[in-house]
Formats: structure tokens, C-alpha cells, sequence
């Protein structure tokens, strides 16, 4: 699976968006590009993945470049109930692996 | 996510001691996983389970075994524990979607403390 390069924290003011980016300038055509999130020490939370078009869920939205070298994740309304470390992942499509999780971006949502 | 259930959520024990982590999911998934983190490391795949008759080794598996009972349960047994075994476990499920994409969902984990 490609590897991917996060920055290792952010600010964002509570009811503004973050956007998270992430480079994976290695991907291959068949990787999709995963977001999870873990909120101190619980268990990593889907958000939302795609390949190469753009995606949104009821949590986020997913803009992955023409190139699929970067994506970026977009919270619209950040809380702070959205502090938490943020994981992207590439990972091939059809494959029984595990997730790598990085170190991630620590996102800090403040008053 | 509520559909993937640990117990014990948290344990204390000793060096030598038999252990056994156990993962229940009401997801309906085909697919699940054991994971181990460490403070301030990434998650490590300890065992995988693509269905009831299909365990497969992940990268971190010496010191570990796995049952996988039923669809919706798979344990993880450590059989001597030892002080590096401390740690937060992670057990997970998926399912291998039309697109071959299979999305896990994680448990709430299991603080377990070897002393």
C-alpha cells in the first residue's frame, strides 16, 4: 500500500471548516484512499473513502485530486467534538490487509 | 461503533498469566481483525479472519493466538503474557464489498496491562 504523509497537527476554530490534507504521491491506480479518525483512545471511527472522484457523507467530504497524489479531507462545521487524530490510508482494493495507520494529524478544535 | 463489542473493556494481570480478549460484532460481517496500539504508534494487525474456517496471521502475531467461534465472535488469547503485551487491542469487522473495497469498523477497545 502507498505510503502517505501527514502535517502532524492543526488548529481550527470550533463552527469553521478543517480541512485535513493529506499526499500519497505514490498511489496506484487500484488504491482508494481511507479516512478514519480516533478520538483519544477509542477505537478508530470511519469517515469516508473514494478513488478518484470526489465524495460526501453525513461527516465529511473527500476531495481527491486529478492526479490522486493529495486529497484532502473537509470538515464543514467543526466542533469540538471533532478533536482527534486523523488518519489517511491507501489501500488496494480486493485485498484481505490490514489498515496502516500512520501518526496521523492531530486536530485541535478550539473555542 | 456499537455493533462491535469488547469485553473486558479493561485488565490488569500478571507476568505468566493466560489471557483471553474477546470481539463480538452484530454487523452481519464476514471479515474480522486484531489489532494492538501502542502510545504514540499506529495500529499493528496482530491476527485477520476472512470467515469462520480462514484464520491468517498478521504482522505481529508471536505471543498470540485467535478462535474464531462463530461469524460473530473471535477471540484473542495470549497464553504467557508478558509486560510487552501492554497495550490497547482493537478488534474490527468488514465486508468485502462489490467495488472489492471492505471498510472496517473498529470496537471500543481493551486497555490490557501485563505487570
Amino acid at each position: 500500500d502507498a505510503k502517505t504523509t501527514q502535517p502532524p497537527s492543526m488548529d481550527c476554530a470550533e463552527g469553521r471548516a478543517a480541512n485535513l490534507p493529506c499526499n500519497h504521491s505514490t498511489i496506484s491506480g487500484n488504491e482508494y484512499v481511507y479516512w478514519y479518525r480516533q478520538i483519544h483512545s477509542q477505537g478508530p471511527q470511519y469517515i469516508i473513502h473514494g478513488l478518484k472522484n470526489n465524495e460526501t457523507n453525513e461527516m465529511a467530504s473527500l476531495i481527491i485530486t486529478e492526479d490522486r497524489k493529495s486529497s484532502t479531507l473537509i470538515l464543514p462545521h467543526a466542533t469540538l467534538r471533532d478533536t482527534a487524530v486523523y488518519y489517511c490510508i491507501v489501500r488496494q482494493t480486493g485485498t484481505a490487509s490490514k489498515l496502516t495507520f500512520g501518526t496521523g494529524t492531530r486536530l485541535q478544535v478550539t473555542l | 461503533d456499537a455493533d462491535v463489542t469488547q469485553t473486558p473493556r479493561n485488565r490488569i494481570t500478571k507476568t505468566g498469566k493466560r489471557i483471553m480478549l474477546e470481539c463480538s460484532q452484530t454487523k452481519g460481517h464476514d471479515r474480522m481483525y486484531w489489532y494492538r496500539q501502542d502510545p504514540g504508534l499506529g495500529l499493528r494487525l496482530i491476527y485477520y479472519s476472512f470467515d469462520v474456517k480462514d484464520i491468517n496471521k498478521g504482522e505481529i502475531s508471536d505471543g498470540y493466538s485467535v478462535s474464531r467461534q462463530a461469524q460473530a465472535k473471535f477471540s484473542l488469547s495470549l497464553e504467557s503474557a508478558i509486560p510487552n503485551q501492554t497495550a490497547l487491542y482493537f478488534c474490527a469487522t468488514s465486508d468485502l464489498q462489490r467495488a472489492g473495497t471492505d471498510t472496517q469498523y473498529f470496537g471500543p477497545g481493551t486497555r490490557l496491562t501485563v505487570l
